[in-house]
């Protein structure tokens, strides 16, 4: 069975800095595919990044960025110059290739402070 | 384009009463799911679906029906509401289940038993 777990239930930042939140998983496959997932205070789901076990460079997407260590089953996800629009709960999330089921992570909270 | 339609948005249950909570998409999507939020849980995904006539568990299906009757519409039935399913509910579709297609969520049902 996949698992994702994420430890930090709360983290804040100021507003310009970076913040990692962090990410583990678990599956006994090889090929699967990672998302970040944010959900504002609207209670939206919004895609934030994705990225494919087979593909050895880290994903990025304008401020925010990845970094997948396979090996390790790690996936956090950087948020560079954080905005107050970043606040929000991050879900992390594990979709195995083989079959169809998103698992989710716990989510954490994060609060940008201005 | 309205993408994943979920009605109603709230709703308050008496323990014991039956309701349907509706889900529409328009892009065609092949695979649907039915996923609750609970605070420190995450998303857990009740049932799936990989097309029209196909169903499946997640790993909560326990008081929950479903249905697919259509591509488009996949309704989340509870038999006779409990207050441990009090919770927000997400829809959910993509162009198929083992994609790196990225999962369209509504905007959520906020589901109150008392």
């Amino acid at each position: 069975a996949q698992t994702v777990t994420q430890s930090q239930p709360e983290m804040s930042v100021q507003e310009a800095e970076t913040v990692t939140l962090s990410c583990t998983y678990d599956t006994s496959e090889n090929n699967y595919y990672l998302f970040w997932y944010k959900q504002p205070p609207s209670r939206q789901m919004i895609l934030v990044i994705r990225q494919e076990a087979y593909k050895q460079q880290n994903a990025t997407e304008n401020r925010f960025s990845v970094n997948f260590q396979k090996a390790a089953k790690s996936f956090s996800l950087k948020i560079s110059d954080s905005q107050l629009g970043d606040t929000a709960m991050y879900f992390c999330a594990l979709k195995e290739t083989s079959g169809s089921r998103l698992t989710f992570g716990e989510g954490t909270q994060l609060t940008v402070n201005p | 384009n309205a993408g994943v339609t979920q009605t109603p948005k709230f709703q308050v249950l008496k323990t014991g009463q039956s309701m349907t909570l509706q889900c529409a998409q328009d892009m065609n999507h092949e695979y649907m799911s039915w996923y609750r939020q609970d605070p420190g849980m995450g998303l857990r995904l009740i049932h799936y679906s990989v097309g029209a006539g196909i169903t499946d568990q997640g790993e909560v299906p326990n008081g929950y029906n479903v249905s697919r009757s259509t591509t488009e519409d996949f309704p989340l039935r509870l038999l006779s509401a409990a207050p441990s399913q009090t919770s927000v509910y997400f829809c959910a579709s993509s162009r198929d289940g083992p994609s790196n297609q990225p999962q369209h969520f509504g905007d959520g049902t906020r589901l109150s038993i008392l």
